[in-house]
């Protein structure tokens, strides 16, 4: 089982709409929880971090449930500019910290 | 305040030539991840640095290549005599003590000819 597992997509959505994102993750110890955007071609940029108790940014709520272990993602009133690559990210504490990605979903947004 | 800086942001290399990629991590940052990309594929962990420690190279292919994060200066990730398997877009990644996320450069994109 890998340790961060996404839908690869794509989520072919038109404008407007909600779409939500699913990941999971195989290690129970792990602690902090983030969703990336990637543009093609671009670095990932930290969209949200996700905390236990959920967190919104303005179109965007993200929610954590470790008793299932699985992280997601919420995008409300759907953009052009929201087309782009989700990943979601796990950091787990193995004796370092390190950041681990899914590989992505894809979200195309269309007129 | 600039973020964090990699270059090359291309770099072409033949088979059996090295690679140096450069990454000067945020103003204040002490930790330093690179992570390799191919076309269509998710970010692969290579190496965490501290300055001057390496604390996790699980990612990193055992031969041909290695990282080093100098007291002075950037971190550099070297591949010797890189092969055409090794093209793919290399992020560097850095982050302050008890981070809340991680803050990547722009890449460098290996073409290995």
């Amino acid at each position: 089982r890998k340790e961060v597992e996404q839908d690869p997509g794509p989520f072919n959505v038109p404008e407007g709409a909600t779409v939500a994102f699913n990941c999971t993750y195989s290690n129970s110890a792990s602690q902090s929880f983030f969703w990336y955007r990637q543009d093609c071609r671009k670095e990932p940029k930290l969209l949200m971090s996700v905390y236990s108790s959920g967190n919104e940014d303005g179109r965007f709520t993200a929610q954590l449930n470790r008793a299932s272990q699985y992280i997601s993602l919420l995008i409300r009133d759907s953009k052009l500019s929201d087309s782009a690559t989700y990943l979601c990210v796990v950091e787990s504490s193995g004796g370092s910290y390190i950041p681990t990605f899914g590989r992505g979903t894809s979200l195309i947004v269309h007129p | 305040n600039a973020g964090v800086m990699q270059n090359p942001r291309h770099l072409v290399r033949r088979r059996g030539q090295e690679a140096r990629l450069r990454c000067s991590p945020m103003k204040g940052h002490s930790h330093v991840y690179w992570y390799r990309q191919l076309p269509e594929e998710g970010l692969k962990f290579m190496v965490y640095l501290q300055k001057e420690n390496i604390i996790d190279e699980s990612g990193m292919p055992k031969e041909r290549f290695s990282a080093e994060f100098p007291k002075e200066g950037p971190s550099i990730l070297r591949i010797q005599q890189v092969v055409r398997g090794d093209s793919a877009a290399y992020f560097c990644a850095s982050s302050p003590q008890g981070a809340d996320g991680y803050t990547f450069g722009s890449g460098t994109r290996l073409t290995v000819v």
